[in-house]
């Protein structure tokens, strides 16, 4: 199984809305990310885990809160968001093996819309 | 973030060869990936270079010359299925990983 899967597809909230994204991989992979994307730009770092703990936060705002609960889910919670957070949210797996932690599997991405 | 430069837009016909640059900050560099991302779709993974020189993948080749902190991604045989955006991808310390601004190709028939 070389998947990264993420729900939801599509999700709409208003500013004073809690949601949660879910992102799951079999792979055994140890590192998994968040990324923001916005229209024709690149991804953009959010979070780093390592083995389970928060290795990189890439200076995100405080009303996104990742959380891992095991080797293999990663959550990212939402709370109060800006008309400015719509994006496409990517979660990425990779091995963090010393050399072989350089292919990141990409999930399908969450399209948050804040109305 | 680190910053990562490459050129916005590449045109080019079917059966063609094009070459993406890349260039990066040196550091707490470790190597380079490239990824291809169709609209409306994930980024996928096509390359990685740790070491100077060229990787071949089928009708894609990535290149890396640390001493220039310079790489390329090359495209042979261009399809049209090959339209899409390209970026490539410093790995930093920590597993950092830090996306070019990207370039979108354009294959004409």
């Amino acid at each position: 199984d070389t998947e990264v899967t993420q729900t939801p597809k599509h999700l709409v909230m208003g500013m004073t809305n809690k949601k949660s994204l879910k992102c799951e991989q079999h792979m055994g992979h140890r590192a998994m990310y968040w990324y923001k994307q916005k229209a024709k730009k690149p991804p953009e770092l959010m979070f780093v885990y390592s083995y389970e703990k928060l290795s990189i936060n890439e200076s995100v705002p405080s009303r996104f809160s990742p959380e891992c609960p095991n080797s293999s889910l990663l959550n990212l919670h939402l709370h109060a968001l800006q008309p400015e957070d719509s994006a496409l949210y990517l979660c990425a797996s990779s091995p963090d093996e010393g050399g072989s932690s350089y292919e990141q599997y990409f999930g399908p991405g969450t399209r948050l819309t804040v109305t | 973030g680190q910053s990562l430069e490459q050129p916005s837009e590449v045109t080019a016909v079917e059966g063609a060869i094009v070459q993406i640059n890349c260039t990066y900050q040196t550091s707490g560099f470790y190597g380079l990936s490239w990824y291809q991302q169709h609209d409306g779709g994930a980024p996928t993974f096509l390359s990685y270079n740790a070491l100077d020189g060229l990787e071949e993948t089928g009708r894609f080749s990535s290149f890396l010359s640390r001493s220039d902190s310079y790489g390329y991604l090359l495209l042979q045989e261009l399809q049209m299925k090959d339209s899409a955006s390209y970026f490539c991808a410093a790995l930093y310390n920590f597993n950092k990983f830090y996306f070019g601004s990207g370039t979108k190709l354009n294959v004409k028939p």
